[in-house]
């Protein structure tokens, strides 16, 4: 079980908005270390999807935000399109741990 | 622009060992932390080992300290991963990865901006 906790999956109609979150604790989150997301999409290496809480990489699509409150965080994705379907992953630093980790994962799957 | 090229995976047996390579081009490796992380099959992603841009600060996960080297060779802009003692729980793809570091509030901490491909490494009898 990973210390930051994601939904296993979420789904949403084409044109939806979805949300996936990330839950950690006051050891990396709430400690105020940042949250980077990242999308895989099936058969393919990650790629840096936000960094920063919710800085976008150039080429991002300005659907896809993030969030960070307490001792959690949050990826929006807005418009929902089929080539968003894919696993997408959280990650933080832990004091306690004394090194950086990622979420569980979390698959996304457009109806 | 940014490419790694990771070799170097196969299949080995139980106790053997492999030596993984992540050829990077488009940057000096020595300008960049560069971690190793690895994904079994159907799993997520778990973060095996990092080396600072200076080489003074490296990075093991629990799970494979003790086990696992990492080294560069500057000259070949190349980064390793040498594994030994190989266990069934190591099959996974491994991944090399870039890190520019995110600074924020005084402090930094690892992101991982560019990816290579990956490549499987298989352990079983």
């Amino acid at each position: 079980q990973s210390v930051l906790t994601q939904p296993p999956s979420v789904s949403g109609a084409p044109g939806q908005r979805v949300t996936i979150s990330c839950t950690g604790s006051s050891s990396n989150i709430g400690a105020g270390y940042d949250v980077h997301w990242y999308q895989q999409l099936p058969g393919t290496a990650p790629k840096l999807l936000i960094y920063g809480n919710s800085i976008r990489p150039s080429g991002v699509p300005d659907r896809f935000s993030g969030s960070k409150s307490g001792t959690s965080a949050s990826l929006a994705i807005t418009g929902l399109q089929a080539e968003d379907e894919a696993d997408y992953y959280c990650q933080s630093h832990d004091s306690s741990l004394r090194g950086s980790l990622f979420g569980g994962g979390t698959k996304l799957t457009v109806l | 622009q940014v490419q790694l090229v990771e070799s170097g995976g196969g299949l080995v047996k139980p106790g053997g060992s492999l030596r993984l390579s992540c050829a990077a081009s488009g940057f000096t490796l020595t300008d960049f932390y560069m971690s190793w992380i690895r994904q079994a099959p159907g799993k997520g992603l778990e973060w095996v080992s990092y080396i600072s841009s200076s080489g003074s600060t490296i990075y093991f996960a629990d799970s494979v300290k003790g086990r696992f080297t990492i080294s560069r060779d500057n000259a070949k802009n190349s980064l390793y991963l040498q594994m030994n003692s190989l266990r069934d729980e190591d099959t996974a793809v491994y991944y090399c990865a870039r890190d520019p570091r995110y600074c924020s509030g005084g402090s930094c901490q690892a992101v991982l901006d560019h990816w290579g491909q990956g490549t499987l490494v298989t352990v079983s009898s």
